[in-house]
């Protein structure tokens, strides 16, 4: 059982490429999540999704799309990286009516 | 809306010594709390939780909080801790309904020494 997947894990980008993270969840939960990670600053949501062709803004939207056109995987993708997106980046799962949600390993990107 | 604010951003502590990470948050709704631990280049793994009921959870490697509703704490505790201890620290909380938005703590390192 492999849990939640992330690819790639780690990334270099230019300022001004465009990127695409994946992440992939084998459980059948409903609920998949978008984190980024920042020195100081915890994890903050970035996108999430209730449902199989879902989505939603979470507290830091802004330069970022998400889809999820099947119900196990969850995309984020960035159109244009800046400096400011380097960070490590989570996505996470949750079934829908239980209250733990299951983190990836994280996928580090750093846009120079 | 919730905050989380984690009053320690390291803590230094020798093995077998006992630990205490602070956690403090508020919020106008009933919420779920939640401590996760991140070991270095890994992902989040849950501590423990509080939904509801006793306000003292015990959770995983000896680890336990206590959740008191009139000081919006939920502090962390290990009356010995080990090396294997050393990690990062996040708080969470959550509204006690929705979609299981998570809203995190700056997190606290603790570092154990020999």
């Amino acid at each position: 059982n492999a849990g939640v997947t992330q690819t790639p894990k780690f990334r270099v980008l230019k300022t001004g490429q465009s990127m695409t993270l994946l992440c992939a969840q084998d459980m059948n939960h409903e609920y998949m999540y978008w984190y980024r990670q920042d020195p100081g600053m915890g994890l903050r949501l970035i996108h999430y999704s209730v449902g199989e062709g879902t989505t939603a803004k979470g507290e830091v939207p802004d330069g970022y799309n998400v889809s999820r056109l099947k119900k196990q995987n969850f995309l984020l993708g960035l159109e244009s990286a800046a400096p400011s997106q380097t960070s490590v980046y989570f996505c996470a799962s949750n079934k829908e009516g239980e209250t733990e949600a299951f983190f990836g390993q994280g996928t580090r990107l750093t846009v120079v | 809306a919730q905050s989380v604010t984690q009053l320690d951003s390291q803590v230094p502590v020798f093995e077998e010594a006992p630990v205490e990470l602070r956690c403090n948050y508020s919020s106008s709704v009933s919420v779920y709390l939640f401590w996760y631990v991140q070991y270095p280049n890994q992902g989040l793994q849950l501590l423990l939780k509080y939904l509801s009921g006793s306000t003292l959870v015990k959770g995983i490697n000896g680890f336990e909080a206590e959740f008191n509703k009139s000081q919006t704490s939920f502090h962390l505790r290990k009356p010995s801790v080990h090396i294997s201890d050393t990690a990062e620290y996040f708080c969470a909380v959550r509204e006690a309904g929705g979609y299981n938005k998570l809203i995190f703590g700056a997190g606290t390192r603790l570092a154990v020494h020999p």
